[in-house]
């Protein structure tokens, strides 16, 4: 099946610091990705869909400032979390979707991002 | 109202016992259906994709969709210890656009 991958799966970084999390598609090319995140015992939030070589749509409430992604190829997206505050403490999860009609997503295994 | 209700358990049963999960959603333009298993601190992975009503089946695995009363169901038969997960269903309307999830149903096999 397809397989996305992430990297890196767990970072700890002090507060203020910047944090960059890799998105990449395997074995197939992505034209769409998305960004979620879950906070325990929570559903997945979409944040932010990120398509190649064009601008990532964020979701209300997401600062675009503040997580800034970029679509660089059709297999790999990235998500930095600038300035990173405590409260921006999560597991991050990408996801996508293989295009040519198919409406599933494969998901990446996560990453896990504490700040202190 | 939200768009996709799903009671986030927890649910335990026996091994061998038949699982019923299920969500509600209220949204009737939703097409696309899927269930995910989401293991802890792990990311959802993919177990069924049905499209608009029917059924499908997948080994142990059968997935229901009833878009008259926007009620989608996964049905587990001879549930086993390595199914305790947390059982997350999604959905969309259009290919290529982010899936709308259930809060996740947790899940627990006891041998």
């Amino acid at each position: 099946g397809a397989v996305v991958s992430q990297h890196p799966s767990w970072v700890i970084c002090k507060s203020g610091t910047s944090v960059k999390i890799e998105c990449r598609s395997l074995d197939f090319q992505a034209t769409t990705m998305f960004w979620y995140r879950q906070f325990p015992k929570q559903s997945l939030m979409l944040m932010a869909t990120s398509n190649e070589g064009s601008k990532a749509t964020y979701e209300q409430g997401v600062e675009k400032d503040k997580f800034l992604i970029n679509h660089a190829s059709l297999t790999l997206s990235t998500l930095t979390v600038t300035s990173a505050h405590p409260e921006d403490s999560s597991f991050y999860i990408c996801s996508a979707n293989p295009g040519t009609g198919q409406e599933t997503q494969y998901f990446g295994p996560g990453t896990r991002l504490l700040v202190l | 109202q939200k768009e996709v209700e799903q009671d986030p358990g927890p649910l335990s049963v026996p091994e061998g016992a038949i699982v019923s999960l299920n969500c509600t959603y209220s949204n009737s333009a939703f097409q696309y259906f899927m269930w995910y298993r989401q293991y802890s601190r792990k990311g959802p992975e993919l177990l069924m994709y049905t499209y608009s009503s029917g059924n499908k089946e997948d080994g142990r695995f059968t997935a229901q969709v009833d878009k008259s009363s926007k009620y989608i169901s996964l049905f587990i038969r001879d549930s086993q210890p390595s199914d305790s997960a947390t059982y997350l269903c999604a959905m969309t309307y259009q290919a290529g656009t982010a899936l709308i999830f259930g809060k996740g149903t947790t899940l627990s096999v006891s041998s």
